[in-house]
């Protein structure tokens, strides 16, 4: 069973404060790493899909890197807002597989 | 605008029940997954489609079926709901397994 790890599992920040926070995944028969935002009471939103070592995406305040190598991806937010709250969830696509494997999620907390 | 729906919001069930989750998506995506998603454990795959009358168990099929009759529509189905399968089912969909997946609004079922 392949094993996704998220880190840390729930942040408090105050607004204006920058943030980050990590995903762990296999190194070996990478073949992409998908972000999703997921807010209460909404479905979850896909943010990014990496699919190359060393890659950074950015939208808008939300950036993500990306290490295959080493198997690991942050995610950045840069001044967070009341309304970055969410759980944020990476998802890791083995090669050969039609699937999936999510971990457990970052729930992120903006205090106004 | 992408579009999955899921029949229900809220369900509550019997112990026995044969209970029938759908869900429908507008986007002609050739994936379909259902996943439960339960505190602590984050999102876990029951089974997934990667075309009509095509299915694949994923992490944790068991008391669970599928069905996949039409290209839009991937049924779950819960032979003999147990209350161990009380829980937030979330439908997604992608076009390709390597794309983004498109989530439902989910499903909150209760097995009294």
């Amino acid at each position: 069973i392949l094993n996704v790890e998220q880190s840390p599992q729930s942040l408090h920040v105050q607004e204006g404060d920058s943030t980050n926070f990590t995903c762990s995944f296999p190194s070996s028969n990478f073949y992409a790493l998908h972000w999703y935002r997921w807010e209460t009471a909404k479905s979850p939103e896909a943010l990014f899909v990496m699919t190359l070592n060393g890659d950074e995406k950015k939208k808008g305040r939300i950036s993500a890197t990306l290490n295959t190598k080493e198997g690991y991806s942050y995610l950045y937010i840069k001044g967070s807002q009341p309304e970055d709250s969410a759980t944020y969830l990476c998802a890791f696509h083995q090669g050969g597989s039609e699937k999936l494997v999510f971990g457990k999620g970052t729930k992120l907390t903006v205090n106004p | 605008d992408v579009k999955v729906t899921q029949s229900s919001r809220y369900l509550v069930k019997r112990t026995g029940e044969k209970v029938f989750l759908e869900c429908v998506q507008d986007m002609d995506h050739e994936n379909m997954f259902w996943y439960r998603q339960d505190p602590g454990l984050g999102l876990r795959l029951i089974y997934f489609s990667y075309d009509v009358k095509m299915k694949e168990k994923g992490d944790i099929p068991e008391g669970y079926s599928v069905s996949r009759e039409k290209k839009e529509r991937f049924s779950l189905i819960l032979e003999s709901a147990s209350t161990n399968q009380t829980s937030m089912y979330l439908c997604a969909s992608s076009y390709r397994s390597y794309n983004e997946q498109f989530f439902g609004p989910g499903t909150r079922l209760t097995v009294l």
